[in-house]
């Protein structure tokens, strides 16, 4: 298994420019997720996914969009970069237990983005 | 004030030594402890999981939680190089990634 991947590994754009961030994993994760992490400040949650069709905001969502038409990729979306952007991103995936909650996640290598 | 707090560091130590890392935090609905580390240009793993109060021990881990004093810890004994990266606390009201927070992280490096 490879896990969660994302691409691309480096991104450099200038502000307000969009693009999109691509994480993918094999694992038949229900819930999927995505962080950003900035020094000083801690992994900090923008959207996640409990299932295909289906995502709702974090602590920090303004500026991202996220979609979810399959089980194995999440997508996030910059609709306008701003050098508040710049940071790390990581997404990470999760088994949804029929207990209730959420189990451990697995994060992705990340994707560092810097606006210009 | 941030809900958690975390010392940056960095910390350096020599091989073998016993290291401490330490959070505190403000929220008492807090229950759900845990300690991730990330190696340098890697995605966070998680190290160790504690539910309430107490202690618990994973080989050379140990992740103590004082709920009265809203402090935790991460004891790392017989510290060896590959040790070596970040360290981050994260904790929840409930066993629920949607609303983990996490601190800052300290930065540990063992050398050799």
């Amino acid at each position: 298994n490879a896990g969660v991947t994302q691409t691309p590994k480096f991104q450099v754009l200038k502000t307000g420019q969009s693009m999109t961030l691509q994480c993918a994993q094999d694992m038949n994760h229900e819930y999927m997720s995505w962080y950003r992490q900035d020094p000083g400040m801690g992994l900090r949650l923008i959207h996640y996914s409990v299932g295909a069709g289906i995502t709702d905001q974090g602590e920090v969502p303004n500026g991202y969009n996220v979609s979810r038409s399959t089980t194995e990729d999440f997508p996030l979306r910059l609709l306008s970069a701003a050098p508040s952007q710049t940071s790390v991103y990581f997404c990470a995936s999760s088994y949804l237990p029929a207990s209730g909650g959420t189990d451990t996640q697995y994060f992705g290598p990340g994707t560092r983005l810097t606006v210009l | 004030q941030k809900e958690v707090e975390q010392d940056p560091g960095p910390l350096s130590v020599p091989e073998g030594a016993i290291v401490s890392l330490n959070c505190t935090y403000s929220n008492s609905a807090f229950q759900y402890f845990m300690w991730y580390r990330q190696y340098s240009r890697k995605g966070p793993e998680l190290l160790m999981y504690t539910y309430s109060s107490g202690n618990k021990e994973d080989g050379r881990f140990t992740a103590q939680v004082d709920k009265s004093s809203k402090y935790i810890s991460l004891f790392i004994r017989d510290s060896q190089p590959s040790d070596s990266a970040t360290y981050l606390c994260a904790m929840s009201e409930s066993y629920n990634n949607n609303d983990m927070r996490f601190g800052a992280g300290t930065r540990l490096t063992v050398k050799p």
